[in-house]
């Protein structure tokens, strides 16, 4: 299986100061067909996981453009570039080059 | 507006079964792959299991394999996962998901119903 690895697992970050969570994968998420399968969702206290950026850098429908992905092979990075409080929860990587799919640990974003 | 709700979880003994149902509504559910992510208790996501538009391909994790089938009914708009031989390690959130396979993401996910294995 596809081991994703994400740190920091915790991050406390001052309002309108930018945040950076990273992922990497144990093999290149680079398919045959040119894309590359990685994911990032956020979970927001209390609710269901939601979708953030696909394909390493595109943003899904309504997602802030405070939110941007980059990478490729097995280094992966979501940044935030100004932190507001809506942001909170765990921030979760996925790959979805093979089964079964994998998510990292997680990385729970808070506050100060 | 596209809804998932999942149903069917509560409280089972370890060895024992439950089928959870996920009702979909607001797009046209045969033409979707559908998912089953688990969240224990405080913990992070566990992908479980997905089933193709018309339920010719199902893969499953290691974890669940031999266990749990996943299932579905276009004719009803509903998923299901049979769990058969329930652990204590099986406790989450169990979220219904739906799967663009085309583009390998999971767009909508359902609220999540709890199953609790304990004797």
């Amino acid at each position: 299986d596809v081991v994703m690895t994400q740190t920091p697992l915790s991050l406390s970050v001052t309002p309108g100061q930018p945040a950076s969570i990273s992922c990497k994968s144990s093999q290149s998420l680079l398919h045959r067909d040119g894309k590359t399968y990685l994911y990032w969702y956020l979970q927001k206290p209390g609710q269901s996981p939601q979708l953030l950026i696909y394909e390493v850098s595109n943003r899904f429908s309504g997602v802030t453009d405070r939110f941007s992905g980059s990478g490729s092979g097995t280094d992966f990075t979501l940044k935030i570039s100004r932190v507001e409080a809506e942001d909170v929860g765990v921030y979760y990587c996925m790959q979805s080059i093979e089964h079964p799919r994998t998510f990292g640990q997680g990385t729970k974003v808070e506050i100060k | 507006e596209v809804h998932l709700v999942e149903s069917g979880g509560g409280l089972v003994q370890p060895g024992g079964s439950l089928r959870l149902s996920c009702a979909a509504s607001g797009f046209t559910f045969s033409t979707y792959w559908m998912t089953w992510v688990r969240q224990a208790p405080g913990k992070g996501l566990e992908w479980l299991a997905n089933i193709k538009e018309d339920g010719s391909e199902k893969n499953y994790v290691d974890s669940v394999k031999g266990r749990f089938t996943i299932s579905r009914d276009n004719g009803k708009n509903s998923v299901y996962l049979q769990m058969n031989s329930l652990r204590a390690e099986d406790t989450a959130v169990y979220y219904c998901i739906r799967d663009r396979r085309w583009e390998r993401l999971f767009d909508y996910w359902g609220q999540g119903t709890l199953v609790t294995v304990s004797s």
